[in-house]
């Protein structure tokens, strides 16, 4: 079973910013967070990791509290092309046990930007 | 520098078939996951392989096996093809020294008939 929980569709419009929200209650200590994203017929493609606070890159913000409890990935300023399957898992790293190509996949949320 | 290769886009197979698809990995990956698609769900993990040898093993029957050769590629074979095995077959690479980030395929879509 999936560690995270994520809600199974969103909708948005062209150039606003989507917040994704993910729900991981019992994170393992040592996991981390990471983001995928699967467009259609494509195989999913890694958009963004982080442990804890906030970690940001050329495509998202990931947004970690204290808790851990759950995430935010955020995505500014949506086009068309950012429409998609985005996936939240939760990654146990290879030095505490986990298995660096066993992902476990939830159903994701499926984003739809509408112009 | 090419990407993660699969072979065939697609397939239509019949029942009991037996079915073999193929995988090279990123340049400089060592490590081969396979994974399974179905429609509207997310990937399911198969196996994975390294220096030649099934390392994990996710909850699929013996009718799938796997095999990597010395140059990394690695193939996916499927025997006694089921209705339910109609899926999109996925392969991902990875380096072990790496930071655990996978690379994913475009998948090899498999219709049993």
């Amino acid at each position: 079973l999936a560690k995270t929980t994520q809600p199974i569709s969103m909708d948005s419009y062209e150039g606003q910013e989507v917040n994704i929200t993910c729900s991981h209650n019992n994170i393992a200590t040592n996991d981390y967070i990471t983001w995928y994203q699967q467009f259609p017929s494509q195989g999913p493609r890694f958009i963004i990791q982080g442990y804890k606070t906030k970690v940001t890159n050329e495509v998202a913000s990931l947004f970690i509290p204290a808790d851990r409890k759950s995430s935010t990935l955020s995505l500014p300023r949506v086009s068309l092309s950012d429409t998609a399957v985005y996936y939240c898992l939760a990654l146990t790293p290879m030095n505490y046990g986990g298995s660096q190509g066993n992902l476990i996949f939830g159903k994701g949320t499926k984003l739809s930007v509408k112009p | 520098d090419a990407g993660v290769t699969q072979s065939p886009t697609h397939l239509i197979k019949t029942r009991g078939q037996q079915v073999t698809l193929r995988c090279s990995p990123k340049s400089g990956h060592d490590t081969v996951s396979w994974y399974q698609q179905a429609l509207g769900q997310g990937p399911q993990f198969i196996f994975q392989y390294y220096e030649e040898e099934e390392r994990q093993r996710g909850n699929f029957p013996d009718r799938f096996s796997g095999h990597q050769f010395p140059n990394y590629s690695s193939e996916l074979n499927v025997n006694a093809l089921l209705l339910g095995d109609s899926a999109l077959y996925l392969c991902a690479s990875s380096s072990v020294w790496g930071n655990e980030k996978l690379f994913f395929g475009s998948g090899t879509q498999l219709s049993v008939l």
